[in-house]
């Protein structure tokens, strides 16, 4: 069945630096891409929708030059977090649909946990 | 605006014990509803949904029934099975194609032998 890949599981970085984490769809092309931001005991928050081939499209609040979404491909889109700090640490979703089937499910990968010291 | 409103957790049953996790939810427009399970290890994936009003999502023996008059999309299940232990997300979409979704917090199910 279709799948999505999401790596690494989990990153430890330093306060500053960079983080990129990947979301690959393993066995469809997905046109469409959605990231997730998940606090400790708090909800799945949609942060942007990642567009194969133009820009993503970011839920309000949400900072686009802080939250790099790159889909270069139709299978693979990629969340870089810039400049991260220690708020930025947490749990990050990623999901997508089977194009042209309607009412399909979304399928997710199974998050990347990142914490920032 | 449009949220979802689930039990807290965590939930701790029996096997064989009756369940039901709550859900409320607030939307405009006419929601879809979802229930989203995620199993340890594993990525989120769609349990049940309902896409109108009186409908009822079942799978896995797990049944939910869409009502309008009390905004609600409440989680039941007769008979549970350690193998149900998870998470359950209560979720929402009001576009046609389902692909924005707005999820509660998510309950911590545990079911003990």
């Amino acid at each position: 069945g279709a799948v999505v890949s999401q790596h690494p599981s989990w990153v430890i970085c330093k306060s500053g630096t960079s983080v990129k984490i990947e979301c690959r769809s393993l066995d469809f092309q997905a046109t469409t891409m959605f990231w997730y931001r998940q606090f400790p005991k708090q909800s799945l928050m949609l942060m942007a929708t990642s567009n194969e081939g133009s820009k993503a499209t970011y839920e309000q609040g949400v900072e686009k030059d802080k939250f790099l979404i790159n889909h270069a491909s139709l299978t693979l889109s990629t969340l870089t977090v810039t400049s991260a700090h220690p708020e930025d640490s947490s749990f990050y979703i990623c999901s997508a649909k089977i194009p042209g089937q309607g009412y399909s499910p979304l399928h997710f990968g199974n998050g990347t946990r990142l914490t920032v010291t | 605006g449009n949220s979802v409103t689930q039990m807290e957790g965590p939930v701790t049953l029996s096997e064989e014990a009756f369940l039901t996790i709550n859900c409320t939810y607030t939307a405009t427009g006419y929601p879809s509803l979802f229930w989203y399970v995620q199993y340890p290890g594993e990525g989120l994936q769609l349990l049940l949904k309902a896409t109108k009003a009186d409908d009822k999502g079942s799978n896995k023996g797990f049944e939910a029934t869409y009502r309008k008059e009390t905004t609600s999309f409440h989680l039941e299940k007769g008979s549970v099975q350690v193998s149900d232990s998870a998470v359950y997300f209560c979720a929402l979409s009001v576009d046609s194609s389902a692909s924005k979704i707005i999820f509660g917090s998510g309950t911590r199910l545990s079911i003990r032998p």
